[in-house]
């Protein structure tokens, strides 16, 4: 079965102190890995799209690593803007659906 | 440009009514799927749609729960008979064309709250 587990379930970082979340999956062929922010009251809204292990992506202070077995978005100097849950979704290469499975999310908190 | 359009954004009901939420997907995306996020959990996907046509309702529970898109109009997720544990936030998403690797667009979703 398909399956994304993200860690830590909550972080909280001060403003400049930088770190990463992680996100597991287990899928029956990969079509794309998707990193997606969610803010209170909205929908997620699009980050990044990896589609093979070694690719990386950055936007502003946000980078996303991606593994065999798992991706990475690393967060250089957060901002309060920052704090949102993060989600991690995979595509699996199977079957007619583009359907994303999701993972539950990593809360951040960036204090100022 | 307008986004994913859902509504309503807060519907309330009571036991045993019928919720009917919509969507209207990006201009030019004829494919539509429906998300449902229950507190402290992720999102599950319930059901994807194309014009007039399901195409995976695989995360659909069996009874109370249907969906349509129809050649004309929004998308429609309906709920008869609504139970406590259907409250949660639907979400839909739509996407242009289907194809892999497509990144899908979310509505600001439809918070239920059954009485």
């Amino acid at each position: 079965e398909d399956q994304v587990t993200q860690s830590p379930e909550a972080l909280r970082l001060q403003e400049g102190e930088s770190s990463s979340l992680n996100c597991s999956y287990t899928v029956s062929g990969l079509r794309g890995l998707f990193w997606y922010r969610q803010d209170p009251g909205k929908g997620p809204e699009f980050l990044f799209t990896l589609y093979s292990a070694g690719e990386e992506k950055e936007k502003e202070r946000l980078k996303a690593t991606l593994t065999k077995k798992e991706s990475f978005l690393h967060i250089t100097a957060p901002k309060p803007e920052d704090s949102a849950t993060y989600l991690c979704a995979v595509q699996a290469n199977s079957g007619a659906t583009n359907k994303l499975i999701f993972g539950t999310g990593t809360l951040l908190a960036v204090q100022p | 440009n307008a986004g994913v359009m859902q509504n309503p954004r807060h519907l309330v009901r009571r036991r045993g009514q019928e919720a009917r939420l919509r969507c209207s997907p990006m201009k030019g995306h004829s494919h539509v799927y429906w998300y449902r996020q229950l507190p402290e959990e992720g999102l599950k996907f319930m059901v994807y749609l194309q014009k007039e046509n399901i195409i995976d309702e695989s995360g659909m529970p069996k009874e109370r729960f249907s969906a349509e898109f129809p050649k004309e109009g929004p998308s429609i997720l309906r709920i008869q008979q609504v139970v406590r544990g259907d409250s949660a936030a639907y979400f839909c998403a739509s996407s242009p064309s289907g194809q892999g690797n497509e990144k899908l667009f979310f509505g600001s979703g439809t918070q239920l709250s059954v009485l």
